[in-house]
Formats: C-alpha cells, sequence, structure tokens
C-alpha cells in the first residue's frame, strides 16, 4: 500500500541551525502539507501547497519556515534559523484531493525535531 | 475561532463497551473527518462525513453529523484493547480547499 515516508525520524540540533526534513508523498497526490505536534498537545497546520505553491500558511509559518518540491517527489520543510519552541514531531501529509473536496489526508509517520 | 474541540479529552472503557467521542466546529464546513493515532505515530484517516450527511458507518464505526449543532460523534462499537489511541476530528472550511484543522484531540483507553 502506497504511504508517505519521511526521514530523518529523530533529529536534534542546536538552537540557531537550520534543519531540513523531507518527505517524500504519494506518488500521485497533488496536494501537500505540513503540521506538527508539540508532546501531548494538538496537531498544528503550518502550510499547504498545490500545483508548485503555497496555497495557505498558518500564523506559525513564519519567515523562518520555508518549503520546497525540488524534484516531484521530495516535499522538503525547511526552518532557517531553529527555536527552543519549534521543538516538536513534524509530520507530511499528501492527498489526492482538496480537503473541500472531500480529500482525505495520508500521514507520514513523523520527523521529531529536538532543539537544545 | 478554533475548529474541531473534541470532549471528552479522554474515555477509559472496559473492552466491548462501546465508546462515544464528541466533536464541535465554529464555521461551515464542507466535510469532518475522524482520524487516529496510535502514541508516537502518524494519523491514520478513519471515517469522513460530508456536510449534506447525516450518518455514516464503515466497519465498527459510526459518525454522525448535525450542522445546525455543529457538531459529530464518533462511536466505536464493541471496542477492543487495540481501539486505545487518540483520536481527532478535523474540518475544513466551507468554500476553502486547502487545509483540515485539527481538535485537540480524545485519549481513548480500553481496558483488557
Amino acid at each position: 500500500e502506497p504511504e508517505v515516508t519521511q526521514t530523518p525520524s529523530h533529529q536534534v540540533t542546536q538552537m540557531g541551525q537550520e534543519v531540513i526534513l523531507r518527505c517524500v508523498p504519494i506518488s500521485n497526490h497533488l496536494y501537500f502539507y505540513w503540521y506538527r505536534q508539540i508532546l501531548g498537545q494538538k496537531v498544528e497546520f503550518l502550510v499547504s501547497f498545490y500545483n508548485n505553491e503555497i496555497s495557505e500558511k498558518s500564523e506559525i509559518f513564519d519567515d523562518q519556515f520555508s518549503v520546497e518540491r525540488p524534484d516531484g517527489s521530495n516535499f522538503t520543510l525547511k526552518i532557517r534559523s531553529t527555536k527552543l519552541e519549534d521543538s516538536a514531531m513534524y509530520f507530511c501529509a499528501s492527498s489526492l484531493r482538496g480537503s473541500g473536496n472531500a480529500g482525505e489526508l495520508f500521514f507520514g509517520e513523523g520527523s521529531r525535531l529536538t532543539v537544545l | 475561532s478554533q475548529q474541531g474541540e473534541e470532549d471528552p479529552q479522554a474515555l477509559s472503557i472496559q473492552e466491548g463497551e462501546n465508546a462515544t467521542m464528541n466533536c464541535s466546529y465554529k464555521t461551515s464546513i464542507n466535510n469532518l473527518q475522524w482520524y487516529r493515532q496510535n502514541s508516537g505515530r502518524g494519523l491514520v484517516h478513519l471515517i469522513l462525513i460530508r456536510s449534506n450527511e447525516r450518518e455514516k458507518h464503515s466497519g465498527r464505526l459510526r459518525v454522525t453529523l448535525d450542522t445546525s449543532k455543529k457538531s459529530s460523534s464518533l462511536l466505536i462499537t464493541a471496542s477492543r484493547a487495540a481501539d486505545t489511541a487518540s483520536y481527532f476530528c478535523a474540518t475544513d472550511k466551507d468554500g476553502a480547499n486547502s487545509k483540515l484543522t485539527f481538535g485537540k484531540g480524545i485519549t481513548l483507553s480500553v481496558r483488557p
């Protein structure tokens, strides 16, 4: 069964360092998302991506964050200068249809980011 | 405004009992979805109900939607220990097509 894969599963970094989290969405999906979940808390939307551009982003997704789909298969989230409060589990998701068209999201297993 | 607020926050039941979880939301929606998350894992889609539907079934799952009250419920019948997980409702916004907003989730514990 097709699945969303994420790497790394866990990354530890020093505050101020750049981090890139990678995702390989399901191959025929068209919509891509990043969410994050601070331990034990709600799943927060960061950004959605469609047709090679950001379609929506949250207040969390400030200038320190960027996304790319460099080669038609990978979907990356870059945090330019990490802060302690960026420590969280980051989930990539993809869907064939948009949410308004009953698009079901398929999530990866997450990348745990620990900022020291 | 906060979309997708579930209650209760935690639920503990005995294996074989039914589990009912509720979700309320604030804005008009196109559809509402329920997801499950095992500890430390990704979310898995369970069931979707469109705004023009009132009830839907999938195996041991039954979801209802009341758009006049802006609420939904997820019923798991004949629960099993393996149903122990966190459950989230997720809503989109009517007219939008870009994101789902998740609630805080309900932690369900099913005692064997």
